[in-house]
């Protein structure tokens, strides 16, 4: 089983749409969760942290479910801008520090 | 551009060749990574410095790689005796001590091994 799984779509949506996406995680003892962007052929970016109570930035909240070790994105208002890869991103506690364990990611196209 | 910089963008060699990447991170960023992405993947962590020093290596990183941050500025990743495996994106990434987790990303090194 992955550390960090996605389902990597792609979700196909008209612009103006909501689209949610969600991501399971398995090591119980990470703490720090995240969504991270990548365009076509471009360096991942991060997007926004996820804290337990859930936040918003924008167009965009996060979520997260330490019960259920469950993290969703949910995008309002879809832009054609928004179309790219996004990341599930969770820490994974090691030897020397915290690692930043990736999701295959989800791809999203957002059509005019 | 102050970002995260790698050389070569492209890398095309045949299988076993040895190849060297460079990585020049955020000139304040003490922490530096390495990961490997594959198409349809996300990043996969390979190794991680503090400095100079290599805190920490990913089983990914089998004896064929070595990385190094001599003076913990920038870091070369190498790979000897290529494989058709190898084939991928090489990720940098550097970031500050306290916000170990907004990394910032250079544009990779794509590798083809033929």
């Amino acid at each position: 089983r992955k550390e960090v799984e996605q389902d990597p779509g792609p979700f196909n949506v008209p612009e103006g749409a909501t689209v949610a996406f969600n991501c399971t995680y398995s090591n119980s003892a990470s703490q720090s969760f995240f969504w991270y962007r990548q365009d076509c052929r471009k360096e991942p970016k991060l997007l926004m942290s996820v804290y337990s109570s859930g936040n918003e930035d924008g167009r965009f909240t996060a979520q997260l479910n330490r019960a259920s070790q469950y993290i969703s994105l949910l995008i309002r208002d879809s832009k054609l801008s928004d179309s790219a890869t996004y990341l599930c991103v969770v820490n994974r506690p090691g030897n020397a520090g915290n690692m930043l364990t990736f999701g295959g990611g989800t791809r999203l196209m957002v059509k005019p | 551009d102050t970002g995260v910089s790698q050389d070569p963008r492209h890398k095309i060699t045949k299988r076993g060749q040895n190849v060297t990447f460079r990585c020049d991170p955020i000139s304040e960023h003490n922490r530096l990574y390495w990961y490997r992405q594959t198409l349809g993947q996300g990043p996969e962590f390979l190794t991680y410095f503090q400095n100079e020093a290599q805190l920490e290596k990913s089983r990914l990183l089998s004896d064929r790689f070595s990385a190094e941050r001599p003076k913990g500025s920038f870091s070369t990743l190498e790979i000897q005796r290529t494989e058709q495996g190898d084939s991928a994106m090489y990720l940098c990434a550097s970031s500050f001590r306290d916000r170990i987790y907004e990394q910032y990303f250079g544009p990779g090194t794509r590798l083809t091994v033929t």
